[in-house]
């Protein structure tokens, strides 16, 4: 069975790092890309980029280009999603999914929230 | 960029009646557009993929058409627990866009 299982959530402080995680089992990890989407409160779905784990070949949406950062570890099945210093308009839902053509398996998603 | 625009932004039906949404894409996108459910504190799940087909566990009564820039999303009988934003979802030369999504009411 096909998961995706998110890191939990996270209160962060503005100027602060983070890095999230994205874990996938069930199916060759190395073979699919991995994207992520983010969801601002009471908003649509945004996608921000992806990334092909076995080379770390990444594609950035431009909106996120510079903002973020997508990594991945062949070695643990997981990829990342970093921030070096958070804004408070960085709170959202962020989801990351296995992409086959299209989003196909989607991770639970992981809730920042970024307050003073 | 590629722009996909969704209507209408709200649909209320009783159970039963039909349903059809629409995807517009300010651009030829061919067949590479994809269609999602996403209920209330869930995650998305993809419903319909390359603009008519159906994904895998997916109820008969979704389908899909379309091509180039207009594209309908149809629930032939609406079941409650349809309930959910419906997106759609473009591929094309290395991005990727969604439509602002359609609200699903149960009258």
């Amino acid at each position: 069975e096909v998961q995706l299982v998110q890191s939990g959530a996270e209160v962060k402080k503005p100027g602060e790092s983070l890095k999230i995680s994205c874990k996938g089992s069930g199916y060759i990890f190395t073979s699919y890309w991995i994207g992520w989407v983010r969801q601002m409160p009471g908003k649509g779905l945004e996608w921000m980029g992806v990334i092909y784990p076995d080379d770390s070949d990444t594609r950035y949406s431009p909106s996120f280009q510079g903002q973020v950062t997508i990594s991945a570890d062949k070695s643990i099945n997981t990829a990342y999603l970093q921030w070096s210093s958070l804004k408070a308009s960085d709170t959202a839902m962020y989801y990351c999914a296995r992409l086959d053509g299209t989003f196909d398996y989607w991770g639970q998603g992981s809730l920042v929230t970024v307050s003073s | 960029e590629i722009v996909l625009t969704q209507s209408p932004a709200t649909l209320s039906l009783s159970p039963g009646e039909r349903a059809t949404l629409s995807c517009r894409a300010s651009q030829s996108v061919s067949s590479y557009l994809a269609w999602y459910q996403q209920k209330p504190g869930q995650a998305p799940r993809l419903l319909i993929h390359d603009a008519s087909s159906r994904a895998t566990g997916i109820p008969a009564r979704f389908s899909g058409s379309g091509s180039g820039t207009d594209f309908t999303l149809t629930i032939s009988s609406l079941e409650p627990e349809d309930v959910a934003v419906y997106y759609c979802q473009q591929r094309t030369n290395w991005l990727f866009t969604f439509g602002g999504g359609t609200k699903v009411e149960i009258k």
